[in-house]
């Protein structure tokens, strides 16, 4: 079946920093979606893209849809604590159903 | 009611007994979605349902797991003979038509087979 490989697995954080997240697939997507999980929660809509090269901003965040439709990346700027949790790729081809990728465990710098 | 609701949060059984999970997805949203969340990773695709039509299946992973929905309603999903390798969280999320990046999900429900 398709398999989103999302990088890194984990990262450290210190508040002001810039990250940058990353999926690629071995398939082509329709539409690309990044998702925030907090602790207990279940993940929220932070960002959908839809169209090969688009490049869409929320606040302090940018993602880019690749223009192969193979992969994503996601920035966020300036980081906050508030910013800690999971975040996850999610890439839909045919169907209402999303494949997620493993997500990136974003933490804070000790 | 406003939100996707999950019940129980958490479920601690034995194992080879049966669970049931429940989810009250929001009102209106006639596509419902569960997934699988093992420890650390990322959210395994299980079954979706689409107004009156037939549930894609596909990613059950056995016999053992089967899903209902009831209308556009309430669904459930039970996990016969549960095993350890069962445990993890499991997510309800709904959606309105054809807008399935509108997924909202509810807070799951941790299961835990000992």
């Amino acid at each position: 079946g398709q398999q989103l490989n999302q990088s890194p697995q984990s990262m450290f954080i210190q508040e002001g920093e810039d990250v940058s997240m990353n999926c690629t697939s071995s398939s082509i997507f329709n539409t690309w979606l990044w998702y925030k999980q907090d602790p207990g929660e279940g993940p929220v809509l932070l960002i959908a893209l839809y169209k090969a090269g688009e490049l869409t901003s929320n606040g302090r965040l940018t993602a880019q849809f690749g223009i192969t439709r193979k992969d994503s990346f996601l920035n966020i700027s300036a980081s906050i604590p508030s910013d800690v949790g999971i975040y996850f790729c999610a890439g839909q081809a045919a169907g209402n159903k999303l494949t997620f990728g493993g997500g990136t465990r974003v933490l804070v710098k000790p | 009611g406003a939100g996707v609701s999950q019940s129980p949060s958490n479920k601690v059984t034995e194992k080879g007994k049966d669970v049931e999970l429940r989810c009250d997805p929001i009102s209106g949203h006639t596509a419902l979605y569960w997934y699988r969340q093992r420890l650390g990773q990322g959210l395994e695709f299980l079954i979706y349902f689409q107004g009156n039509s037939a549930p894609d299946k596909s990613g059950l992973p056995s016999d053992r797991f089967s899903a209902e929905r009831t209308g556009e309603s309430v669904s459930t999903l039970t996990i016969q003979r549960t095993q350890q390798e069962d445990s993890a969280v499991y997510l309800c999320a709904s959606s309105s038509p054809g807008a399935f990046w509108g997924y909202t999900f509810g807070s799951g429900t941790r299961l835990t087979v000992v």
